[in-house]
């Protein structure tokens, strides 16, 4: 079945870099696309970037000097690494998997992680 | 950038009663709008894709419905696992998300 798992640090010093891994499974990153979203306590949720299964990658504007996705097909597992973290980068971090058409039809739990010193 | 701006941002039903959340797209979307329900503590949930089709498992008192600009989600006899938040998604276009409803029960 279908699964993704995200994994990383819970705890980040600030100016820091974060790396989280998406590892995936039921699936082949060739054939679908894993996005980052990520969602502050209470708030609502922001697109971080793709990396489509042809292998390039899209990013949201706003983090885009920040952000790095990347992927190992080998190992099934999709890598997230931000730089320069600050205190509202403090949030929950989630991997999400789209198909043909840019719904996203599963999730992964999700990792919380807190920017702090 | 299309902008999605989901209404209400918050919402209180009673049991068994009928509820409606609407996002509006700044531009037309094409149908490529999804519904998501999220309960506190969990990751989103797909419940609706292509504006109107219900995705596998959900329950049929979900539906969606719109096109062009202006989308909905009903749902019909609320109840208590109903509590969640509720967030639209276009994509035809990045960022995609709307800003959410958070649904209780009165």
């Amino acid at each position: 079945q279908v699964q993704l798992m995200e994994s990383g640090p819970g705890l980040v010093q600030p100016s820091e870099t974060l790396s989280l891994t998406c590892t995936v499974s039921g699936f082949s990153l060739t054939s679908y696309n894993v996005h980052w979203v990520r969602q502050p306590p209470g708030k609502g949720l922001e697109w971080m970037g793709v990396m489509w299964s042809g292998g390039s990658t899209d990013y949201n504007s706003a983090l885009k000097s920040r952000l790095s996705i990347s992927r190992d097909t080998s190992k099934n597992q999709v890598f997230l690494k931000m730089n320069s973290l600050q205190s509202e980068d403090t949030t929950t971090y989630y991997c999400a998997r789209t198909g043909s058409s840019y719904y996203f039809d599963y999730w992964g739990q999700g990792v919380m992680v807190t920017v702090s010193s | 950038d299309i902008q999605m701006t989901q209404s209400p941002a918050s919402l209180s039903a009673s049991l068994g009663e009928t509820v409606t959340i609407e996002c509006r797209a700044s531009e037309d979307i094409y149908n490529g709008l999804a519904w998501y329900q999220q309960k506190p503590g969990k990751s989103p949930q797909l419940l609706i894709y292509n504006a109107n089709s219900l995705h596998t498992g959900v329950p049929s008192r979900f539906s969606g419905s719109g096109s062009g600009t202006q989308y909905s989600l009903k749902i019909n006899s609320l109840q208590s696992e109903d509590v969640a938040s509720y967030f639209c998604q276009q994509y035809y276009d990045y960022p995609p998300f709307g800003s959410g409803t958070k649904l209780e029960i009165k």
